[in-house]
């Protein structure tokens, strides 16, 4: 099973600021990893997939790089609506796996 | 506009069983593959099975295997978790997602059905 192991936990930002999260795999996922959104009391919301492409109608302050074991996910403008829990996600091999999460919240 | 709607969640004792139901909407759903994710209170996200848009094979996590199964009928939409032998950290909210076109991500949920697994 690949571990994906996302930090830092907690990110404590002021809006406007830029976030950078990150996410590290056990083994080798080339680039095969996504990005989830989730608020409170809501699902998640995809982002991010194969490592930089944004989903359907995601803005363009969120972008993704990396490959291999090491990810970044990028919030270059922290808009109000962007605080909120990240995951990252891998489909490189089954059992598919999600990281612990980065809680992204108002400083 | 995809909808995904799931159903059959509710409170059972350690040792028995349930069924969700996923009710698919706004997309060809004889096309795509489906999963379903489950989040414990307070806790992440962790995948718990995935079946091919024609449900010719299946994929689960270590945890459930030998006591969920999941299925789907075409001809209503309708995506199911059988959940046999639950036990008390199979508590979570439970939800039904779409395979996105870019891979076995997921890219539309639902709304989430609660299971709770208690004596």
């Amino acid at each position: 099973e690949i571990v994906l192991t996302q930090s830092p936990a907690t990110l404590s930002l002021s809006p406007g600021e830029r976030a950078t999260l990150s996410c590290r795999a056990s083994q080798s996922i080339s680039r095969y990893l996504a990005w989830y959104q989730q608020k409170p009391g809501q699902a998640p919301r995809l982002l991010i997939y194969d490592a930089s492409n944004r989903a359907t109608g995601i803005p363009a302050r969120f972008s993704g790089s990396g490959s291999g074991t090491d990810f970044t996910l990028t919030i270059s403008s922290l808009e109000p609506e962007d605080f909120a829990v990240y995951y990252c996600q891998q489909r490189s091999s089954w059992p598919l796996t999600f990281g612990g999460g980065t809680k992204v919240e108002i400083k | 506009q995809v909808q995904l709607v799931e159903s059959g969640g509710g409170v059972v004792q350690p040792g028995g069983s349930l069924r969700l139901s996923c009710t698919a909407s706004g997309f060809t759903f004889t096309t795509y593959g489906m999963h379903w994710v489950r989040q414990a209170p307070g806790r992440g996200l962790e995948w718990v099975a995935f079946i091919l848009f024609d449900g010719s094979n299946e994929y689960y996590v270590d945890s459930v295997k030998g006591r969920f199964t999941i299925s789907r009928d075409n001809s209503k939409n309708t995506l199911y978790l059988q959940m046999n032998s639950l036990r008390v950290d199979d508590t979570a909210v439970y939800y039904c997602a779409k395979v996105s076109d870019w891979g076995p991500y997921f890219d539309s949920w639902g709304q989430g059905a609660l299971v709770t697994v208690s004596s």
